[in-house]
């Protein structure tokens, strides 16, 4: 199975500032059909996830523009670029590239 | 609104069987590839298994082959598990979700919480 790793797993963060997670996986990502499915999500306490961006760098509908992901083959990155409150929960990247799909074991932002 | 309402989970015995639903609404569900995902409270999410929109191919994690069964029925919009010789280990919260588009839309259920306990 592709392993995710992502650093760090806990992210004290001060409103108002940036914030960035790292996400790297064991094999490349890229796909036969040349795309590259790597998602992250963000699951609130209480909630089911909900995904932010996914294909590396496409927001979702609704997601604000303050999240960002960048990346390619093995290395990705999520960036928010001023903490809000509400983005305080767990982050997960997760491949969708290679059966079984796999998650990273999350990052846990909360606010300083 | 589109929602996926799962149902079916509880209580159950070592060995024991579960059927889980999940229910689609407000989508056109057959174009969706739907999925089952558990995580046990407080811990990482882990993908179980997945089905494609005709119900053509389906693939299963290792830790349920063989003991897990997915399947849908699109006239009924949902999607199932059956999960047969459960064990303590299965216990979590099961989220069916549904995906198209190369992920860039996609739909999670609240969850269903299942425990496998004697």
């Amino acid at each position: 199975d592709v392993v995710m790793t992502q650093s760090p797993l806990s992210l004290p963060v001060t409103l108002g500032q940036p914030a960035s997670i790292s996400c790297r996986s064991s094999q490349s990502l890229l796909s036969s059909d040349g795309n590259t499915y790597l998602n992250w999500f963000l699951q609130r306490p209480g909630q089911s996830p909900r995904r932010l961006i996914y294909k590396v760098s496409n927001r979702g509908s609704g997601v604000p523009d303050r999240f960002s992901g960048s990346g390619s083959g093995t290395d990705f990155t999520l960036k928010i670029s001023r903490v809000e409150a509400e983005d305080v929960g767990v982050y997960f990247c997760m491949q969708g590239t290679h059966w079984p799909y796999t998650f990273g074991q999350g990052t846990k932002l909360e606010i300083k | 609104e589109v929602q996926l309402v799962e149902s079916g989970g509880g209580l159950v015995q070592p060995g024991g069987s579960l059927t889980l639903s999940c229910a689609a609404s407000g989508l056109s569900f057959s174009s969706y590839w739907m999925h089952w995902v558990r995580q046990v409270p407080g811990k990482g999410l882990v993908w179980l298994s997945r089905i494609i929109g005709d119900g053509s191919n389906i693939v299963y994690a290792d830790s349920v082959k063989g003991r897990f069964t997915i399947s849908r029925d699109n006239t009924k919009n949902t999607v199932y598990l059956q999960m047969n010789t459960l064990r303590a280990e299965d216990t979590a919260v099961y989220y069916c979700a549904g995906h198209r588009g190369g992920w860039s839309e996609d739909y999670w259920g609240q969850g269903t919480l299942v425990t496998v306990s004697s």
